[in-house]
């Protein structure tokens, strides 16, 4: 089955940048969606399509999709930014949705 | 505004059964792919089952961890979609999320409902 690896936690200071990685076999050929999910709240999509923003996100989250990684990135991170991020695709393989086990981003 | 809202869960002894319901509102049920996904206590998301809408056949998904035990299903006369479960394991425990698929493109999730919470427990 396809296998999407994110590393458990990134740390970042308000005002810089936060990257999250989500590793896969040939991701490069896949779409990448990224979901926001804040502590007692369902997940929310911030990028869609590897690298397109929602209506209602901020400017601040972009993406990126290539080889074997797709990467979200948050800029000038705030405090409000803390949350897990997942990275989610579709296994056409198996007709399987597929979810990274998830990032905790913590706003240091 | 599209609206899910999921009811049923509750406490169950290992090797019972539930049923989860998710009610929606707010968009056109009868042409939208809907989906159960969980998680687990400090757990990340687990994807569970797929169903298409009628027009597209009806036809339905499972993940591994959950075939042969779970069956999705939807009334579309209800605007309901459904979760049986047998068989409960004690990893069976956690909160479950009815989540639309968005209705072009690729596959993902543009809205979730709030959660059941599914607790098995002798």
């Amino acid at each position: 089955s396809y296998v999407l690896t994110q590393p458990p936690s990134v740390s970042v200071a308000p005002g810089k940048t936060a990257r999250f990685t989500c590793g896969g076999n040939n991701i490069g050929s896949k779409s990448v969606h990224w979901y926001q999910q804040k502590p007692g709240q369902a997940p929310v999509v911030v990028i869609q399509y590897d690298s397109d923003r929602p209506s209602g996100i901020p400017e601040r989250f972009s993406g990126s999709n290539s080889g074997n990684t797709a990467t979200l990135t948050i800029s000038r991170v705030e405090a409000g930014d803390e949350a897990d991020y997942y990275c989610q695709v579709w296994d056409i393989s198996r007709d399987h949705a597929v979810f990274g086990g998830g990032t905790k981003l913590t706003v240091l | 505004e599209v609206q899910l809202l999921e009811s049923g869960g509750t406490l169950v002894r290992p090797g019972g059964s539930l049923r989860l319901s998710c009610a929606a509102s707010g968009f056109t049920f009868t042409r939208s792919a809907m989906n159960w996904v969980r998680q687990a206590p400090g757990r990340g998301l687990e994807w569970l089952s797929y169903i298409a809408d009628r027009d597209s056949g009806g036809r339905t998904y499972y993940a591994d961890s959950v075939r042969g035990r779970f069956t999705i299903s939807r009334d579309d006369s209800r605007n309901t979609l459904y979760l049986q479960m047998n068989s409960l394991r004690v990893e069976d425990t956690a909160l479950y999320y009815c989540a639309k698929r968005r209705d072009y493109g690729d596959f993902l999730f543009d809205s979730w409902g709030q959660g059941t919470l599914v607790t098995v427990s002798s």
